[in-house]
């Protein structure tokens, strides 16, 4: 079946300490991104890509790093300038960025705690 | 800039009634609307997305409408299941500034008692 996979599902980080989060999608789709979620806020797009090799920051892009070397892969990395990593992250993939009728596929997300 | 507001933020139903979820954005300015389910620790998934030009989608037991001109959209569930519990999500694309990202409400969490 099609999808999106993130990987893992829970992710502990230590002080000082980069972690990478995987997201791998079957969907043949141009466009991947990257959210945050916490309690009590919206979803905020940390980093989006429209085609491999390229990558644009979203709201809150400070702290992470991407990369988009295939199209059916966008890591993220949580590096240690982000003081306050612990969120629910999602990927999500469409067929591109255009706005018209373009639903956007989840993951089931990571859950990043520190230690 | 835009923004997106869901109420109730919880609501509570017995097994069988219908129900409506509120979503009201303030810029009339969209591309689309897209209502999202979430499951208690698990992504998203799509339900239905309404273009700008559209007033409705139905899917099954669900019926979504969209008025851009008082920047507002309800969720529709008929019939509804225990099933239906979860939190539900509305997120617009908006015109304005960056229409690469959708602007996402807070949601309405939903359970269904049998």
């Amino acid at each position: 079946d099609g999808g999106i996979t993130q990987s893992p599902k829970y992710l502990f980080r230590k002080e000082g300490q980069n972690v990478t989060l995987s997201c791998e999608q079957n969907l043949n789709h141009d466009a991947m991104y990257w959210y945050r979620q916490d309690p009590g806020q919206g979803l905020r797009l940390i980093y989006y890509s429209q085609i491999v090799n390229d990558f644009q920051k979203g709201d809150i892009a400070e702290g992470y790093s991407v990369s988009r070397e295939k199209k059916e892969s966008f890591p993220l990395t949580v590096t240690s300038a982000q003081k306050n990593p612990t969120a629910f992250y999602l990927c999500a993939s469409s067929i591109d960025v255009g706005p018209d009728n373009q639903p956007q596929h989840f993951g089931d997300g990571t859950r990043l705690s520190i230690l | 800039k835009q923004e997106v507001t869901q109420i109730p933020a919880a609501l509570s139903v017995p097994e069988g009634e219908n129900l409506v979820l509120n979503c009201s954005f303030t810029d009339s300015a969209i591309y689309n609307l897209q209502w999202f389910r979430q499951d208690p620790g698990k992504g998203l998934t799509s339900l239905l997305l309404i273009q700008s030009s559209q007033r409705e989608q139905t899917s099954g037991r669900l019926n979504a409408s969209l008025d851009k001109s008082s920047g507002r959209s309800t969720l529709y569930i008929a019939a509804s299941q225990p099933g239906d519990s979860a939190t539900y999500l509305c997120a617009v694309r908006s015109y304005a500034g960056n229409n690469r990202k959708l602007i996402w409400g807070l949601g309405t969490s939903l359970a269904v008692n049998p």
